[in-house]
């Protein structure tokens, strides 16, 4: 089975553009989970979605916003970008949801390495 | 304000010998914790402890849990160079969004 996937895997914009991203979980996962890693930092969560639905946001601008569509893949959108928003963009995709009442793993995908200049 | 903290940050040591990698946490409604392993880019999972005191272990990695004194332990023995990597320790909170939150991980440098 094919693990998480994500594209593109670099990109380099320019301030004030806007940036797609995209995630495919694994299949038969209906979670998946967008991060943001800033060199020489641990990941930081930006949102979950879980059966097309927004489970959870960070402590992120309204500039960043994110989809799920019925295949469960996933769209992380960045408006007017920053220099601070360069960074990897990782996905993670899991199974279930925790508050259901199961403990599940989240597998994470190669990511998003993006450079705003 | 829910805090992992890794130590140490960076750690660098010959082939053959065995390292501990730390992670203390303050996270509400905690339900588990993880470690990844990340070379390039995607984090790679190790392990998920939900209980104290219970070690788990694959090949020469092996961690445990104490949830009384909020911290939990990486060991890697007869360590090789391809363990060279930064590994991450993560939290995952019981209520709300599946949200892990993580450490600043460690730089884990094995020489030949």
């Amino acid at each position: 089975d094919a693990g998480v996937t994500q594209s593109p895997t670099h990109l380099i914009k320019t301030r004030g553009q806007h940036v797609t991203l995209r995630c495919s979980p694994i299949s038969g996962h209906k979670s998946v989970s967008w991060y943001q890693q800033v060199l020489g930092q641990g990941p930081q969560f930006i949102f979950q979605y879980y059966e097309k639905e927004e489970r959870g946001r960070g402590n992120f601008p309204d500039r960043f916003s994110a989809r799920q569509f019925p295949n469960y893949s996933s769209e992380l959108n960045v408006n007017a970008l920053l220099l601070g928003d360069s960074a990897l963009y990782l996905c993670a995709s899991s199974f279930d949801f925790w508050s259901a009442g199961t403990t599940d793993t989240q597998y994470f995908g190669p990511g998003t390495r993006l450079t705003v200049l | 304000e829910d805090k992992v903290v890794q130590s140490p940050l960076s750690l660098v040591v010959h082939e053959g010998d065995t390292v501990t990698l730390n992670c203390s946490y303050e996270v509400t409604n905690f339900r588990s914790l993880l470690w990844y392993k990340q070379e390039k880019k995607a984090p790679t999972f190790l392990f998920m402890l939900t209980s104290s005191g219970i070690e788990k272990k694959s090949g020469r990695l092996s961690s445990i849990l104490d949830k009384k004194e909020l911290f939990s332990i990486l060991n890697i023995t007869a360590t090789q160079t391809g363990d060279s990597a930064i590994y991450l320790c993560a939290v995952g909170r019981i209520q709300g969004a599946q949200k892990l939150v993580f450490g600043q991980g460690t730089r884990l440098t094995i020489n030949p």
